[in-house]
């Protein structure tokens, strides 16, 4: 069993509808927990990060924790056509070599 | 925005040619990675440096080395290609602490080279 499942997708909707993107793991030790965004033939880059259980905001995006369900989420409001693209979340142990382990990948596509 | 590049982007190259994909990153990241991703697939981590003249294999066995002789390097060289070799080929690297960006593992990659074995 994976450290980390994800959905693999491909998952599709509107222009303007509101995505959540899911992840759950097993390993208790995680502490931060990372959603990065990969466009087709590109690297991945880091969208956002949060310590801990909570949200974090930044603009159309929010990250939220639950500890306790060993569950995260990525929500994106007002998805746009641009928000198409292959979405990775990853978790650190914050500390220890190799401390950093990705999902496999949940693929967005946004119909205009 | 990550100072990490991935040289050469695309690569057709016949089967038993030697061939080195360059990693290079000006952040002074003291670690740095391996991954390979095929089309839809998941990254699997193939190679991993902590430091200059330090290398281990990741979780997917490959046929590829690594070297790390300068900490801003870490190029990765297959000394017969073959097809089963085709692939993206992602570098990526970390700094041991964190910082403003994000805590100490963030990862940031290279934009990755597609490399094609006919």
């Amino acid at each position: 069993q994976k450290e980390v499942e994800q959905d693999p997708g491909p998952l599709s909707v509107p222009e303007g509808a509101i995505v959540s993107l899911n992840c759950t793991y097993s390993n208790s030790a995680f502490q931060y927990f990372m959603w990065y965004r990969q466009y087709s033939r590109k690297g991945p880059e880091l969208l956002m990060y949060t310590y801990s259980s909570g949200n974090k905001e930044d603009g159309r995006f929010t990250a939220q924790v639950d500890k306790s369900s060993k569950y995260i989420s990525l929500f994106i409001r007002d998805s746009q056509p641009s928000d198409s693209a292959t979405y990775l979340c990853a978790m650190s142990r914050g500390t220890g070599r190799r401390a950093l382990t990705f999902g496999s990948g949940t693929r967005l596509q946004v119909q205009p | 925005e990550a100072d990490i590049y991935q040289t050469p982007r695309y690569l057709v190259i016949g089967t038993g040619k030697k061939i080195t994909l360059e990693c290079s990153q000006t952040m002074g990241h003291d670690k740095m990675y391996w991954y390979q991703q095929d089309p839809g697939m998941e990254l699997h981590l193939i190679h991993y440096s902590y430091g200059v003249n330090s290398t281990e294999k990741g979780d997917l066995s490959s046929e590829s080395t690594v070297s790390r002789i300068r900490t801003e390097h870490f190029p990765l060289t297959l000394e017969s290609a073959r097809p089963s070799h085709t692939s993206q080929y992602l570098c990526a690297s970390s700094e041991l602490a964190g910082g403003p960006a994000g805590p100490a593992d963030t990862q940031y990659f290279g934009p990755g080279t597609r490399l094609t074995v006919l």
